[in-house]
């Protein structure tokens, strides 16, 4: 059973750019959630896709922005590219996004925005 | 909204000596509760879970954590650390949101740095 996959592993851009991170969750799961993390913030909820739909979204600005295709598969965006955008961002892969279900996480895609 | 607390942020210890790393969270009703493992360049492992019966829950690779209700802890332990166990830990409480669904709220983790 293939895991949670993340492209690209390492990204490089420069501030004012956008950038595209890939997710593809674990065969049969329907939600896919985003983190963000951060030397000084730690790990921080970012948001969460159920079914192509939006479900919930952390405390960020409308520059980061995401969606989900009828497969699963989640893509999520970030506009207008800032240093403190620099982080690893983490995929979770949910059976339902319930608590029970837990979560299996992707290894990440490392942005550095110079 | 959830809230953990992981009270150690480094915890070094000589190889083949027990360890715990300690995580409260606040919480008055059900929870779930997990501890993720992380290396150096790499995601995040689920090492074990509590989502409800026993208090007791291990992982396969000699880890285990004891839920407490009562003093909202769930404590992580092992009696006999290695030195491939050098890592960050992170303690998480599945946080339940009004659109439906979870998500993890996370401790600030801590560093395992086991010694020869």
């Amino acid at each position: 059973k293939a895991g949670v996959t993340q492209t690209p592993r390492y990204l490089i851009k420069t501030r004012g750019q956008q950038v595209t991170l890939s997710c593809s969750p674990i065969s049969g799961h329907r939600s896919v959630s985003w983190y963000q993390q951060t030397p000084g913030q730690g790990l921080q909820f970012l948001f969460e896709y159920f079914s192509e739909t939006q479900r919930n979204k952390g405390n960020f600005p409308g520059r980061f922005s995401g969606r989900q295709f009828s497969n699963s598969r989640s893509e999520m965006n970030v506009s207008t590219l800032e240093l403190g955008d620099s982080a690893l961002y983490l995929c979770a892969s949910s059976l339902g996004g319930q608590g029970s279900y837990g979560y299996t996480f992707g290894s990440g895609t490392r942005l550095t925005v110079v | 909204a959830q809230s953990v607390t992981q009270l150690d942020s480094q915890v070094p210890v000589f190889e083949e000596a027990p360890v715990e790393l300690r995580c409260n969270y606040s919480s008055s009703v059900s929870v779930y509760l997990f501890w993720y493992v992380q290396y150096p360049n790499q995601g995040l492992q689920l090492l074990l879970k509590y989502l409800s019966g026993s208090t007791l829950v291990e992982s396969i690779n000699g880890f285990e954590a004891e839920f407490n209700k009562s003093q909202t802890s769930f404590h992580l332990r092992k009696p006999s650390v290695h030195i491939s166990d050098t890592a960050e830990y992170f303690c998480a409480v599945s946080d339940q949101l009004t659109g439906g669904g979870n998500k993890l709220t996370f401790g600030t983790g801590t560093q395992l740095k086991v010694e020869l």
